[in-house]
């Protein structure tokens, strides 16, 4: 059964700094990754998805890594501002047409 | 476009009662899913459809009924409410079944029942 594991729950950090938010599952046999952001009472918004057969995928200030093999994706936040504070979730997608999320990481960037 | 919408946003329900919840999207997506959010749990997928006409289980599919008789539009239902089910609800979309594949949600409903 695919688990996703997002490390750390929660993260604060002062503006401008650079941050890395980490994802780890458990089975390695998946069509490709997404990133999510959700701002409190909000919906999900898409950042970034990763097909399986590439490594990373960049936007703006992010860059999202996939190691398929070891079972690993980082989301790399540059130059952090107040405005990135929101929780940030993970899913994968197996060899079907559904996502397994993690459970996600609660940032807040403070000025 | 309005993308991928969801009404109600607010619901109080008692024990025991039943009602529908409304997602509809306007991109012409072939794929509507139904996911619950509660806390400390993630993002569980509850029914989804592949198309018009049809339907499927997904994690937790106990306890609801959906519908997919127009492609724009998927229903979620609740026939007898429990506590249980209190969470957010998360309607989402996405194109087709391909390498990508990239689900939008909507806003979410937050059902409460007493």
């Amino acid at each position: 059964k695919q688990e996703v594991t997002q490390i750390p729950a929660a993260l604060s950090v002062p503006e401008g700094e650079n941050l890395v938010l980490n994802c780890s599952f458990t089975d390695s046999a998946i069509y490709n990754l997404q990133w999510f952001r959700q701002d409190p009472g909000k919906g999900l918004t898409s950042l970034l998805l990763i097909q399986s057969s590439q490594r990373e995928q960049t936007s703006g200030r992010l860059n999202a890594s996939l190691d398929k093999s070891s079972g690993r994706s980082t989301l790399y936040i540059a130059a952090s501002q107040p405005g990135d504070s929101a929780t940030y979730l993970c899913a994968v997608r197996r060899n079907t047409d559904k996502l397994i999320f993690g459970t996600g990481t609660r940032l807040q960037v403070f000025p | 476009n309005a993308g991928v919408t969801q009404t109600p946003k607010f619901r109080v329900l008692k024990t025991g009662q039943s009602m529908t919840l409304l997602c509809a999207q306007d991109m012409n997506h072939e794929y509507m899913y139904w996911y619950r959010q509660d806390p400390g749990m993630g993002l569980r997928l509850i029914h989804y459809s592949v198309g018009e006409g049809t339907t499927a289980k997904g994690e937790v599919p106990d306890g609801y009924n959906v519908s997919r008789l127009k492609k724009q539009n998927f229903l979620l239902g609740l026939e007898s409410a429990a506590p249980s089910q209190t969470s957010v609800y998360f309607c989402a979309s996405s194109l087709h079944q391909d390498s990508l594949n990239e689900q939008f949600f909507g806003p979410g409903t937050r059902l409460t029942v007493l």
